[in-house]
């Protein structure tokens, strides 16, 4: 069974330029979710996906983020501008279904520096 | 609000003898899961164990325990005969009603030869 892929893995950009990282999910997999994890610090949810559509996305800074699932399966983060603090680790991970006592499978993530 | 505390920033262990990481939580949530991640220098997250709120016995999976303490809001991770590729990362997650985790800050651990 094909893992979470993730592209690009490695990017650098310059603050106020934009940004968009590709996510594929386990095949059958409904939910995904997007984290990011600053340097020494755990991840943090972004925006979960359920389908296509989005269940969670309190904490993704709506000024500069966006992300989209479309048709359900793959999925797009995008900043626009980018700024030095979002310099970090982009965590895609999917499960089958949402809830509590269900593992979520991880992508390599797609490390961010902005310079 | 629901949070996962870890205080032990980094752990050092024979190889060969086991090792606990700490783990905390706080939420009011009556019904929640509690998990154990693996984070090796490579970036990807390795799923380890998993407890249910309401398993009535302590979950194991090879030589990863958790050793659960409702009562106390603890979930540690024990790890028995550490192997030196065991030397990484370790992360505790709390999974929501709606399936989020929440993660503490990690530790690192270091198994020595």
């Amino acid at each position: 069974e094909a893992g979470v892929a993730q592209s690009p893995r490695y990017k650098i950009i310059e603050k106020r330029q934009s940004v968009a990282f590709w996510c594929n999910p386990i095949s059958g997999h409904a939910t995904l979710y997007w984290y990011q994890q600053i340097l020494g610090q755990g991840p943090k949810l972004l925006i979960q996906f359920q389908n296509n559509g989005v269940v969670d996305d309190s904490q993704l800074p709506k000024d500069r983020f966006s992300a989209e699932r479309l048709k359900g399966v793959d999925s797009t983060l995008k900043i626009q501008p980018a700024k030095l603090e979002d310099s970090a680790v982009y965590l895609c991970a999917s499960s089958l279904v949402p809830g509590q006592g269900y593992e979520q499978y991880f992508g390599p993530g797609t490390r961010l520096t902005v310079t | 609000a629901q949070k996962i505390t870890q205080t032990q920033p980094g752990m050092f262990v024979q190889e060969k003898e086991a090792v606990t990481l700490d783990c905390t939580y706080d939420t009011s949530d009556p019904s929640y899961g509690l998990f154990w991640y693996k984070q090796p220098s490579s970036g990807e997250m390795i799923f380890l164990i998993y407890q249910g709120s309401y398993d009535q016995q302590n979950a194991t999976e090879g030589r990863y325990s958790l050793n659960f303490q409702k009562a106390r809001k603890s979930a540690n991770l024990v790890i028995s005969a550490s192997q030196l590729g065991d030397s990484a990362m370790y992360f505790c997650a709390m999974s929501t009603k709606g399936g989020k985790l929440i993660f503490g800050q990690g530790t690192e651990l270091s198994v020595k030869p």
